[in-house]
């Protein structure tokens, strides 16, 4: 069964620290890719970044980047220099390449404290 | 480019009724999916329609079902509800689904009472 685990159901972090949100996954497909989603208050779901299973290198956007270990199933968030605007729910999730389903992790809530 | 739009966005309804969601997806969009976000359950794939046809249905009993018309847009519909069915109803549109990004809409807000 394909399957997504986040195992933290809260963190909280300061303002402009770094902060690191775990996700492990359980598959037996060789293609397919991983994301993250932030959803703010305000419902709408938001794709924060993406990782090919493929690919080697670490996915980065701006002050998002992620830990792709693929032996190990495991796919972090790393966010950098922390804003109050990324106080949200993050959801980690995965998609079979030949398939349009996605499987979403329970979500981390994520406080930024000023 | 107007994003998804999905109506209404809160809903009350009455055990035993059935209720009608609407989702317009970005245009040009062919794909959209359904999912279910519950406190318990998380967010649960419903079902994908792509070009009027369903491709794709996850677990979830007959009640729910949906539709695609021809300008892709979709509903879905719950019948006869129960407190269970109580969640955000979110809605994802793609260009082709599969190996495209999905973007979503804010979602309906159902309360069974």
């Amino acid at each position: 069964a394909q399957t997504v685990t986040q195992s933290q159901p809260e963190m909280s972090v300061q303002e402009a620290e770094t902060v690191t949100l775990s996700c492990t996954y359980d598959t037996s497909e060789s293609d397919y890719y991983l994301f993250w989603y932030k959803q703010p208050p305000s419902r709408q779901m938001i794709l924060v970044i993406r990782q090919e299973a493929y690919k080697q290198q670490n996915a980065t956007e701006n002050r998002f980047s992620v830990n792709f270990q693929k032996a190990a199933k495991s796919f972090s968030l790393k966010i950098s220099d922390s804003q109050l605007g990324d106080a949200a729910m993050y959801f980690c999730a995965y998609r079979v390449n030949r398939d349009d389903k996605i499987i979403f992790g329970k979500g981390t809530r994520l406080h930024i404290l000023p | 480019k107007a994003g998804v739009t999905q109506t209404p966005r809160y809903l009350i309804k009455t055990r035993g009724q059935q209720v009608t969601l609407s989702c317009s997806p970005i245009s040009g969009h062919r794909s959209v999916s359904w999912y279910q976000q519950t406190p318990g359950q998380g967010l649960q794939f419903l079902f994908e329609y792509f070009s009027e046809t369903q491709r794709n249905k996850g677990n979830f009993p007959g009640r729910f079902s949906g539709r695609q018309f021809s300008n892709s847009r979709s509903e879905m519909n719950v019948s006869t509800l129960e407190l269970g069915d109580s969640a955000l109803y979110l809605c994802a549109s793609s260009l082709e689904g599969k190996n495209t990004e999905a973007f979503f809409g804010q979602g309906t807000r159902l309360t069974v009472v």
